[in-house]
């Protein structure tokens, strides 16, 4: 059946390294939203997408992160340079918008450690 | 912003139990899903209920827009059903739902 897919499942970096996180959404799907989950602030949207444009990342650190759809098939978050708060699960979730009504599907998560 | 509360935050059952875990928002939306977080941390979709009443297998949910809140229930429960439970409330930008998530139930299920 239909899923997200996310890559990678797990990345340990340092500090001050590029992280590159992947998606592919459901095909057909027109909505891409990314989200990260911590302990402390549960799972706060970063940024989100309508037929790959760009509609509203004012949840992201803007000096560090960006989040891009160079295709259809391929969203990517980008942390650069991370730093070790930037730990946490980053989920992408993909939807349909249909009559108003839209449903998220999330993909597994990156679980992402910054020593 | 708009606030999302879930209650209660934790809740410990026998297999077989019933429960009711509840949502409140504090502003009107347009969008209310359910999601159940997995101990493997998979989050998948359990209703889209922006208002009324929906059933699927042992779980249902309904939620009183009019009233800012929704409630979830599960009956008969199995260990499989433990995990974090999510409301989260959503409002129209542009075309797509900018989703709002509540701090989750941790629902544990003994057998």
């Amino acid at each position: 059946d239909a899923r997200v897919t996310q890559t990678p499942r797990h990345k340990v970096t340092e500090m001050g390294q590029e992280v590159t996180m992947r998606c592919q959404p459901i095909l057909g799907h027109n909505t891409v939203f990314w989200y990260r989950q911590t302990m402390m602030q549960g799972l706060e949207l970063l940024a989100y997408f309508r037929n790959r444009a760009p509609l509203d990342d004012s949840g992201m650190p803007k000096d560090r992160f960006s989040a891009e759809m160079p295709d259809a098939t391929l969203a990517t978050l980008k942390i650069q340079p991370s730093e070790p708060r930037d730990s946490a699960v980053y989920f992408c979730a993909s939807g349909l918008v249909q009559w108003y009504q839209e449903t998220q599907y999330f993909g597994p998560g990156t679980r992402l450690l910054v020593l | 912003g708009i606030q999302v509360e879930q209650s209660p935050p934790d809740l410990i059952l026998q297999e077989g139990a019933n429960s009711t875990l509840r949502c409140n928002f504090s502003d009107s939306v347009n969008n209310l899903q359910w999601f159940h977080q997995n101990p493997w941390g998979q989050l998948i979709n359990l209703f889209y209920i922006p208002s009324g009443t929906k059933q699927n297998g042992r779980l249902s949910a309904t939620t009183v827009a009019t009233e800012r809140y929704s409630l979830l229930y599960i009956s008969s429960s199995q260990t499989t059903d433990s995990g974090v439970y999510f409301c989260a409330v959503g409002f129209q930008i542009q075309g797509a739902q900018k989703l709002v998530f509540g701090q989750g139930t941790r629902l544990t299920i003994n057998p």
